[in-house]
């Protein structure tokens, strides 16, 4: 299967400041999907970006399907923020392969 | 909101019982995915269907077992359930077979059994 590996595992944020989350991705994918999870266990969809960059208010994506990564920005952190981010990938024919995520704290 | 509808979205039943979870998919999506989800595995793809058909399996028990319907609903069966079945699970749907479109996930089904 395709290894999907995420950093940092974990994120402790003062309310305001910036973020980079990473997600490797050990082959070449036709789907990479950005994903937050609430502290209710919902899973949000953030963005579908294969490759290119997309911005979405405070938050932004970029993917660099030819060196196997995506990057995920988030601006002016707020509490609400707070969750787990999962990258998830899926190359035609196989399953979606989720990496192991990266849990974001913001403190007020 | 998804459009992905998901019930019940709690459960709590005993080992040895069987439970059926039910997966609405967003209107126009032809394929349905389930994942579980528990502490120790992370998110775990179990199955995928295609317009009624069986199209993908990942590590899903034998204990489980999924269908597609002509409506598109989807349902998961667990049965001689036990402790470790104990989850999340998500029903997520797309358009088309090859996941070249945005996979939407449903709120989930928490699974406890006592």
């Amino acid at each position: 299967g395709i290894q999907v590996e995420q950093s940092p595992p974990d994120l402790i944020l003062q309310e305001g400041a910036n973020s980079t989350l990473r997600c490797n991705f050990s082959d070449s994918v036709n789907n990479l999907q950005w994903f937050h999870q609430n502290p209710w266990g919902q899973l949000i969809n953030l963005f579908y970006i294969p490759s290119g960059t997309k911005q979405n208010g405070r938050l932004s994506a970029t993917t660099v399907a030819t060196e196997r990564y995506s990057l995920l920005y988030i601006s002016s952190s707020q509490t609400t923020d707070s969750g787990v981010y999962f990258c998830a990938v899926l190359r035609t024919g196989n399953q979606f392969y989720f990496g192991t995520g990266t849990s974001l704290t913001v403190i007020p | 909101d998804s459009g992905v509808t998901q019930t019940p979205k709690h459960l709590i039943t005993a080992t040895g019982q069987r439970v059926t979870l039910r997966c609405s998919p967003r209107s126009g999506d032809l394929s349905v995915y389930w994942y579980q989800q528990s502490l120790d595995q992370g998110l775990q793809f179990l199955i995928q269907y295609y317009n009624g058909e069986e199209r993908a399996k990942g590590n899903i028990l034998e204990r489980f077992s999924a269908q597609q319907f002509p409506d598109l609903h989807s349902e998961l069966n667990l049965s001689s359930l036990e402790l470790g079945d104990s989850a999340l699970y998500f029903c997520a749907s797309s358009v088309d077979l090859t996941g070249g479109n945005t996979i939407y996930f449903g709120e989930g089904s928490w699974l406890t059994v006592v």
